[in-house]
């Protein structure tokens, strides 16, 4: 294990459902980030908070919302999504941004949109 | 715009032989390279990087060989093992406040036993 946990491993919704991923960090890092990986495309960086504070929104539509209560636990709320938000979303973190940027993952959340 | 490309799309190679990886990028402002390896089912785990300043780094059987001048890197795997069978990932990192990793599109290699 990585140290960086992600629940729920798969989730299927459907476009007027409300649904959260979590992700949990135990590595003591303080910059966390949520990416989404879909096939035969590169990692999309969505956000990236550092030391709780929201510092990167890639264009991400709105139906997508982070929140980062601590710097250990990083949420996303998801509504009202689109069949082509189905992806695997990842969660990441790092000791802080302006170091090296040695990003630990884990392991994502299958996520289907019906 | 910030990219990396990423070739080939997948590889096939044999028990023993050296797997090759490409990458290119055209951003100047990135300074630090890292390579990723992910498993089905898991997220990707960083296997190597490495900085403009030098032009190789090894470790074990993994070599990342940096050409700065033409903007390209490259990870090859030395006597690859059917248990390398990964996609792999090349990024690359922005400089500022809020550093970044942009990844390459990823290799799904394959190594026949």
């Amino acid at each position: 294990e990585t140290g960086v946990t992600q629940t729920p491993r798969h989730l299927v919704m459907g476009m007027t459902n409300k649904k959260s991923l979590k992700c949990e960090q135990h590595l003591g890092h303080n910059a966390m980030y949520w990416y989404k990986q879909s096939a035969k495309k590169p990692l999309e960086l969505m956000f990236v908070y550092s030391l709780e504070e929201r510092v990167e929104n890639n264009s991400v539509p709105s139906r997508f919302s982070p929140e980062c209560p601590n710097s250990s636990h990083l949420f996303l709320h998801l509504h009202t999504l689109q069949p082509e938000d189905s992806a695997l979303y990842l969660c990441a973190s790092s000791h802080r941004t302006g170091g090296l940027g040695e990003q630990y993952f884990g392991p994502g959340t299958r996520l289907t949109v019906t | 715009q910030q990219q990396v490309k990423q070739s080939p799309q997948s590889l096939i190679v044999q028990k023993g032989g050296i797997s090759i990886i490409n990458c290119a990028y055209e951003n100047t402002a990135f300074d630090y390279f890292p390579w990723y390896q992910q498993f089905p089912g898991k997220g990707p785990a960083l296997l190597i990087a490495i900085r403009p300043d030098v032009s190789e780094k090894k470790e074990g059987r993994f070599t990342i060989s940096f050409n700065k001048s033409a903007k390209q890197f490259s990870l090859h795997i030395m006597d690859s093992q059917p248990g390398d069978s990964a996609t792999y990932f090349c990024a690359a990192l922005t400089t500022g406040s809020a550093r970044q990793l942009t990844f390459g599109s990823g290799t799904q290699l394959t190594v026949l036993p």
